[in-house]
């Protein structure tokens, strides 16, 4: 299998809600990002995961929280979230040298009421 | 600090022309450099990383360090190239310009 996975496609969620948003691979890769993209925008860097740990913070509220239960799987949960929030929400992973190529998934539209 | 500037928000050309998509970059220590595209309702993926110096749909990326830029190149333009295009050195931090939307005209 050598695609990223996200799970859902489209959600939508009022700003009291609690939702997650999942990102799997099977490719063995080591290192999984977050990242949020706005219309016409270029993605921007949330978090990243090297071996299950979380080694990169881009001072993301603290409404997003991630979460690496194992070296396929990538959560992002998602609580009292903001209208500004919405946006697409990219998952990659790649090998663990940042320098490497990174492999998109398709990405979960968030729109938050 | 790290910047990456992609001059051009659109740049629209008839098929056939010659198209250059420009990256200038500013970034301690030597990066490594891509060129991500992003076709209308498909996942962002790698279109060439220059350390592999390859040429992928016709696309070649020339680094200049000098200049420290990484132009994006094409002898002639195809209508499926028509997409958005993305220069984006990695090292310590993963940036990406504010992208080139490319447009080719039949």
């Amino acid at each position: 299998d050598t695609e990223v996975i996200q799970t859902p496609k489209h959600l939508v969620m009022g700003m009291t809600n609690k939702k997650s948003l999942k990102c799997e691979q099977h490719m063995g890769h080591r290192a999984m990002y977050w990242y949020k993209q706005k219309a016409k925008k270029p993605p921007e860097l949330m978090f990243v995961y090297s071996y299950e740990k979380l080694s990169i913070n881009e001072s993301v509220p603290s409404r997003f929280s991630p979460e690496c239960p194992n070296s396929s799987l990538l959560n992002l949960h998602l609580h009292a979230l903001q209208p500004e929030d919405s946006a697409l929400y990219l998952c990659a992973s790649g090998q663990i040298d940042l320098t490497d190529t990174q492999y998109f998934g398709p990405g979960t539209r968030l729109t938050v009421l | 600090a790290q910047r990456v500037t992609q001059p051009e928000k659109l740049l629209s050309v008839f098929k056939g022309a010659p198209v250059e998509l420009k990256c200038n970059y500013s970034y301690s220590g030597s990066p490594e450099l891509f060129w991500y595209v992003q076709y209308s309702r498909q996942r962002l993926q790698l279109l060439l990383r220059h350390i592999s110096r390859e040429s992928i749909k016709g696309f070649t990326a020339d680094l200049n360090k000098g200049e420290t830029s990484f132009h994006l190149k094409k002898p002639f333009a195809q209508e499926e190239d028509s997409a958005m295009y993305y220069c984006a050195p990695q090292g310590g931090k993963l940036i990406f310009g504010q992208g080139t939307e490319l447009s080719v005209k039949p």
